[in-house]
């Protein structure tokens, strides 16, 4: 499975616009890319998933280059209750799931 | 749907003991993962099923811990002797694999913390 790389954590203001980066370079043919976030006492919850160019769903947006060797998750205007951990997973099938350590995302007043 | 249901939500034992976690899917979902979650390690695969049957057990730490899915509703995860560094957060999680392709969303239960003294 390809290994990611994210920033450990983020700081943030209400309202402010959030792109967490994710390195994956070992990327495979087959793989996509998913995105998780994790509040604290819950499992995590899938946020958005996506194998290439732009994907928007309600939550978020993710943006992958053409090389998909990273992506981007992006949360528009961010609130207090975004603050958790967002995890960047990549693999096929997706069920030999790894979570890397996460990026603790801490949204401020 | 109620999601997926985990019990119990806290458990304390006692060293040596034998700990049972329990886990319902959601209704049809083919695949369920258990996972540990600590500060130290993060979020770790331990095992899952497909069809009611283990496909990758690798995850499995020792062979205190065991798993078992003896129907599509309900699968169990058992840790005999238990041991102090067992004390963790388990979640149980499922989903559905014959959604379109590249949609493997993974829905997680509320986890089961486990404290082992």
């Amino acid at each position: 499975l390809a290994k990611t790389t994210q920033p450990i954590s983020m700081d943030s203001y209400e309202g402010q616009e959030v792109n967490i980066t994710c390195s994956h370079n070992n990327i495979a043919t087959n793989d996509y890319i998913t995105w998780y976030q994790q509040f604290p006492s819950q499992g995590p919850r899938f946020i958005i998933q996506g194998y290439k160019t732009k994907v928007t769903n309600e939550v978020a947006s993710l943006f992958i280059p053409a090389d998909r060797k990273s992506s981007t998750l992006s949360l528009p205007r961010v609130s207090l209750s975004d603050t958790a951990v967002y995890y960047c997973l990549v693999g096929e099938e997706g069920f030999k799931t790894i979570f890397g350590a996460g990026t603790r995302l801490f949204v401020k007043a | 749907d109620a999601g997926v249901i985990q019990s119990p939500r806290h458990e304390v034992t006692e060293m040596g003991q034998e700990v049972t976690l329990r886990c319902k899917p959601i209704s049809g979902h083919d695949y369920l993962f258990w996972y540990r979650q600590t500060m130290m390690r993060g979020l770790e695969l331990l095992i899952y099923f497909n069809n009611n049957v283990p496909i990758d057990d690798s995850g499995m730490p020792e062979d205190r811990f065991s798993a078992k899915m003896p129907n599509a509703s309900f699968s169990t995860l058992k840790i005999q002797p238990s041991e102090p560094r067992d004390s963790a957060v388990y979640f149980c999680a499922s989903s559905l694999s014959g959604a379109p392709k590249g949609s493997y969303e993974q829905y997680f239960g509320p986890g089961t913390r486990l404290t082992v003294t």
